[in-house]
């Protein structure tokens, strides 16, 4: 059973450029959840989706949003990149909507640079 | 405010020792705690939970012990082994999360052959 896969694995952009993150959950899941690793911030929870809809939404400015398709693929996007997004981004997937309770399958991550 | 809190960045443990790695949290709507591991350049995998109902989960070489009047728990491994060098992220979910996991900013474990 293949794993959770992103892409790109690595991406350089200019500040003020935007970017578009792919994240493919694990077959059959149907919940993704975004996180953004930083090293003096550790995980942030960013978004989830289930079925489509964004079901919770973190702390984030509205320069970052994500969807979600029929086959549960996602996207999220960052508009108007700022130094500060550069990061590790992390998708993740579950069978069930988000919680302790129902296991979350990491991505390897997407790692962003802005120059 | 960080609701989950690793306050130890680093912990170096010598191979067949016990590795102990703590978390503390500030929300008592959490429900229910995890642990994950992270290796360079790949995701989290999650490792061991327990729920709040509960204070200790074991599961081969890992125990998760939570105190709740506290607001603390940790994670033991034994013995600890080199391949166990890794990143570990506590993380909690519950209503105070609306689900989602919360995560704290990860200790580094350094096991030295």
């Amino acid at each position: 059973k293949a794993g959770v896969t992103q892409t790109p694995r690595y991406l350089i952009k200019t500040r003020g450029q935007q970017v578009t993150l792919s994240c493919s959950p694990i077959s059959g899941h149907r919940s993704v959840s975004w996180y953004q690793q930083t090293p003096g911030q550790g995980l942030q929870f960013l978004f989830e989706y289930f079925s489509e809809t964004q079901r919770n939404k973190g702390n984030f400015p509205g320069r970052f949003s994500g969807r979600q398709f029929s086959n549960s693929r996602s996207e999220m996007n960052v508009s108007t990149l700022e130094l500060g997004d550069s990061a590790l981004y992390l998708c993740a997937s579950s069978l069930e909507p988000a919680s302790g309770y129902n296991e979350q399958f990491f991505g390897p991550g997407t790692r962003l640079t802005v120059l | 405010d960080q609701q989950v809190k690793q306050n130890s960045p680093s912990l170096s443990v010598q191979e067949g020792r016990i590795s102990i790695l703590n978390c503390d949290y500030t929300n008592s709507m959490f429900d229910y705690f995890l642990w994950y591991k992270k290796y360079p350049a790949e995701g989290p995998t999650f490792l061991i939970s327990i729920s709040s109902i509960k204070d200790k989960n074991e599961d081969g070489r890992f125990t998760v012990f939570l105190n709740k009047s506290a607001k603390h728990l940790s994670l033991h491994i034994v013995p600890s082994q080199p391949g166990d060098s890794a990143v570990y992220f506590c993380a909690a979910s519950g209503r105070g999360s609306q689900g989602n996991l919360i995560f704290g900013k990860g200790t580094k474990l350094s096991v030295k052959p």
